[in-house]
Formats: C-alpha cells, structure tokens, sequence
C-alpha cells in the first residue's frame, strides 16, 4: 500500500518551452502532497506544498510563477515548469501524506527534467 | 527554523559489518518526529525508520535501529550485519508535530564493501 507514481521519469525539453510533471497517489488518498527538488549529489529541498482544492504554498526563494502546482483531486498533483531554462533542470520528487493528522509521507520515484 | 546535520559525507564499511550514521538537529520545540530515509541508487525514497520525540525507547527495524538522545538533540542510525543492497544515500529528517513539512540534511552515502 501507500504508492506514490511519477511521469514522466525522464523528460528533456527545450529551453524556453514548458513541462508538466505528475504525481499520483495510487491506492490512497493524499490530502497533501510535496514537490521536492534535489540537484546532483545534494538533499531534498521543499519547493512546495499543496493540498487538494487550494493554493498551493511555496518555500521562500521559490518562484510561484515559474513552478505551477495544481492539486485538483485527492489522487493527482502536477508540478509545471514554466518557460524552461537550464539552470531548472534537476530532479523533482514528490511526496503524500494520506490523510489529515498522518504525519508519514510517500514518496514518489522522481523525475528527471534536463532543459537544453 | 530547525537544522539537520549529517557530518559524514561518505562511509564505507565491509559486508556484514556494523556501522552507525551520525546526526544532529536543532530545535526549540519538544514535540517532533525523526526520520531516517534511504535513497538507493534508483532514487526512491524509502523511510528506514522513524522516532517520536515523546517516546524514550529508541525505534527498531529489524537490522536497523536508531539511538535517539533528546537532551543531546542526536539521531543516530545503526545498521547491524551489513548488506550490499544497504548501499545508498541516507538522509536524516525532522518534522515538528503539527508541521508537515520535513526538513532533511545533507546525507551520507554509504558504501557497503564485498
């Protein structure tokens, strides 16, 4: 139980174009999921959380505009990357918590965004 | 805002071996979580173990266990009769009750030896 997808693993893109990633909460539903980014050989850093049916809150230094996190239904949250750069390419997790008051998240496999 | 500190980058032990990985936090608050996770080289996540602050006894997991010391703010983690898939990155992270958010150090990486 408690599976988390990502998709797509891998994507490149273009500089300039922009790319959606998704998150799905498989066999439960997660009131809130996370959006992490980790860069090569460093930890995870919290970009934002966002709960089902509301605004998204981002993590100081993390442009709203420029990472696009929808969270429409208890299963699905998508992550999009505006106007792609390269300095954005990196990887992107993201985490579920079940329901209100649970504090253990699940986390996704990831995925791997190159910009060119 | 709370800390995580992981002060050893990289370690190395032989097969079947014991080794322990150190951290520390910092935090004014008296209720939060612990958490060790294990990011192998597919890079799931995958959480190892886990402490609530409330509970003295220190968490076990089977080959894993953690020496939790409140007073000294220190989260260790040790992995007992080591194993090659044992190799991985390893993060400590913290979460205060009531706050969802985790805070995670720098990991260690560990290297298990054959």
């Amino acid at each position: 139980g408690a599976v988390v997808s990502q998709h797509p693993s891998r994507v490149i893109c273009k500089s300039g174009t922009s790319v959606k990633i998704e998150c799905r909460s498989l066999d439960f539903q997660a009131t809130t999921m996370f959006w992490y980014r980790q860069f090569p050989k460093q930890s995870l850093m919290l970009m934002a959380t966002s709960n089902e049916g509301s605004k998204a809150t981002y993590e100081q230094g993390v442009e709203k505009d420029k990472f696009l996190i929808n969270h429409a239904s208890l299963t699905l949250s998508t992550l999009t990357v505006t106007s792609a750069h390269p300095e954005d390419s990196s990887f992107y997790i993201c985490s579920a918590r079940t329901t209100r008051g649970s504090y253990e998240q699940y986390f996704g496999p990831g995925t791997r965004l190159t910009v060119t | 805002a709370q800390t995580v500190t992981q002060s050893q980058p990289e370690m190395s032990v032989q097969e079947a071996e014991t080794v322990t990985l150190s951290c520390t936090y910092d935090t004014s608050e008296n209720n939060y979580y612990l958490f060790w996770y294990k990011q192998p080289p597919s890079r799931q996540m995958i959480l190892v173990i886990r402490q609530e602050a409330y509970k003295q006894q220190n968490a076990t997991e089977n080959r894993f266990s953690v020496n939790f010391q409140k007073a000294a703010k220190s989260f260790s983690l040790k992995i007992s009769d080591s194993q090659l898939g044992d190799t991985a990155m390893y993060f400590c992270a913290f979460m205060n009750f009531g706050n969802e958010k985790l805070t995670f150090g720098t990991g260690t990486r560990l290297t298990i030896i054959p």
